[in-house]
């Protein structure tokens, strides 16, 4: 089963904005959406917005999300040290009925 | 609070099986799917399965049907994954996470499949 793409790294210099895109298709991404998960190094995932795009309370407004046709995007604006982490998108396929990740979007803040 | 947390992991030989269990806590536990997702050494997450709250609807990814086997007890708050014919690729972290959007996760059991 494919996964949804993901770019595998991005950096950015501290206090500059990061957008991390994933992309999907009309069965997954396009038709419900997005979840969007945060994983610091050697810690559990955690989420950060839920495919309707609500925010869990206790995540930063520094975050946000939006989508366009099949494709997902998270934005951290205002990047901090301890934005450095793993970023997955998770999406439910309709057609597949399963859950598919991306591959991750491993972001280093410079 | 919620909590997850996730038990019977180990050291397992090539063929060999192995039962994961999940013990839920602070919310009532049959209202909520639940999932399992595991991540191999290095790796990103990979959906495992998942079986509703009331429902009974389960679904498995493709390499876990006819090998693995979700499972829950609402009465005791509880998730199982059976895993059996248990093979190298298999060794990693397994999580159990709530819901549908994976809004609360456990700790984690490592699952190493060798000889």
């Amino acid at each position: 089963q494919a996964g949804l793409a993901q770019p595998p790294s991005m950096s950015r210099d501290l206090r500059q904005t990061a957008t991390l895109t994933c992309s999907g298709s009309k069965n997954n991404v396009g038709n419900q959406g997005a979840a969007w998960l945060q994983q610091r190094q050697g810690h559990p995932p955690k989420l950060l917005f839920y495919r309707n795009n609500k925010r869990p309370s206790g995540i930063s407004e520094r975050f946000s999300v939006s989508r366009s046709g099949n494709t997902a995007s998270l934005t951290i604006s205002g990047l901090q040290a301890e934005d450095e982490a793993d970023y997955y998108c998770t999406a439910w396929d309709s057609d597949l009925t399963v859950w598919l990740f991306g591959g991750g979007t491993k972001l280093t803040v410079l | 609070e919620v909590q997850l947390v996730e038990s019977g992991g180990g050291l397992v030989q090539p063929g060999g099986s192995l039962r994961l269990s999940c013990a839920a806590s602070g919310f009532t536990f049959g209202s909520y799917g639940m999932n399992w997702v595991r991540q191999a050494p290095g790796k990103g997450l990979e959906w495992v399965a998942y079986a509703s709250g009331i429902s009974g609807n389960i679904y498995y990814a493709d390499f876990a049907k006819g090998r693995f086997t979700i499972s829950r007890d609402n009465d005791k708050n509880a998730l199982y994954l059976q895993m059996n014919s248990l093979r190298a690729d298999d060794t990693a972290m397994y999580y159990c996470g709530r819901a549908s959007d994976f809004d609360y996760w456990g700790q984690g059991v490592l699952v190493a499949v060798s000889s």
